[in-house]
């Protein structure tokens, strides 16, 4: 089963611009990881946040962790056309280390 | 480095046919190892986990078996492949340390026909 959702379900953009994604879960976590898709291809990981963290960066990353809310959010800066691509949220929970994913957010990134 | 191969790339299979994909991973041990299945424009469903040689949990009954014979092999099979088998399938493996994010394979795209 999928426990997190992605909002939103696509995104389209101009290069320059920020995007924002969303990601709501249901039960208690240990961490929670994005992870990036271009079309065809296997996923890439891109960040980690653990759950007593509340925010981190990478290069032009940063996520967002609200356990309250049972919520993150990836705001990528400064987007290009190479962002192109299907990102989604993982969350490990807190029983054995296995991922459960969200449904995605496909972002189009225009030049 | 720890690099992860899967094979192979793409497959078209008739109903009815066998299954056989293997994921090796190499310049790690004991690995993590993992199954998962994504639909066309879904996320991924896991399929199947293992800890260790022998050691397979399967999270969603179906029509698909694994198999780990040797520490950095996982496989993953059917005996008859039914229609709704096809989908895009990633193998991905972590080490024991829990903070870590997962390294994918470059997914196996199977058309049941």
């Amino acid at each position: 089963s999928q426990q997190g959702e992605e909002d939103p379900q696509a995104l389209s953009i101009q290069e320059g611009e920020n995007a924002t994604m969303n990601c709501s879960y249901k039960t208690s976590i240990n961490n929670l990881q994005w992870y990036r898709q271009n079309s065809g291809r296997g996923l890439v990981h891109l960040i980690l946040i653990r759950s007593n963290e509340r925010e981190k960066h990478s290069g032009r990353l940063r996520v967002t962790l609200d356990t309250s809310k049972k919520s993150s959010s990836l705001l990528i800066t400064a987007s290009r056309a190479a962002d192109t691509a299907s990102y989604f949220c993982a969350t490990d929970g807190t029983g054995f280390q296995k991922l459960v994913f969200g449904t995605g957010t496909r972002l189009l990134v225009s030049p | 480095s720890q690099t992860i191969h899967q094979w192979p790339a793409t497959l078209v299979q008739p109903v009815g046919s066998p299954l056989s994909l293997e994921c090796t991973v190499e310049g790690t041990s004991n690995p993590n190892l993992y199954w998962y299945r994504q639909a066309a424009g879904r996320g991924l469903q896991l399929l199947f986990y293992s800890v260790g040689i022998g050691q397979i949990s399967s999270e969603v009954p179906q029509n698909l078996s694994a198999s780990r014979p040797q520490d950095r092999q996982f496989i993953l099979s059917s005996k008859k492949l039914l229609l709704s088998d096809s989908g895009f399938y990633l193998c991905a493996w972590r080490g024991q340390g829990r903070n870590y994010g997962y390294t994918f394979g470059s997914g196996t795209r199977l058309t049941v026909v």
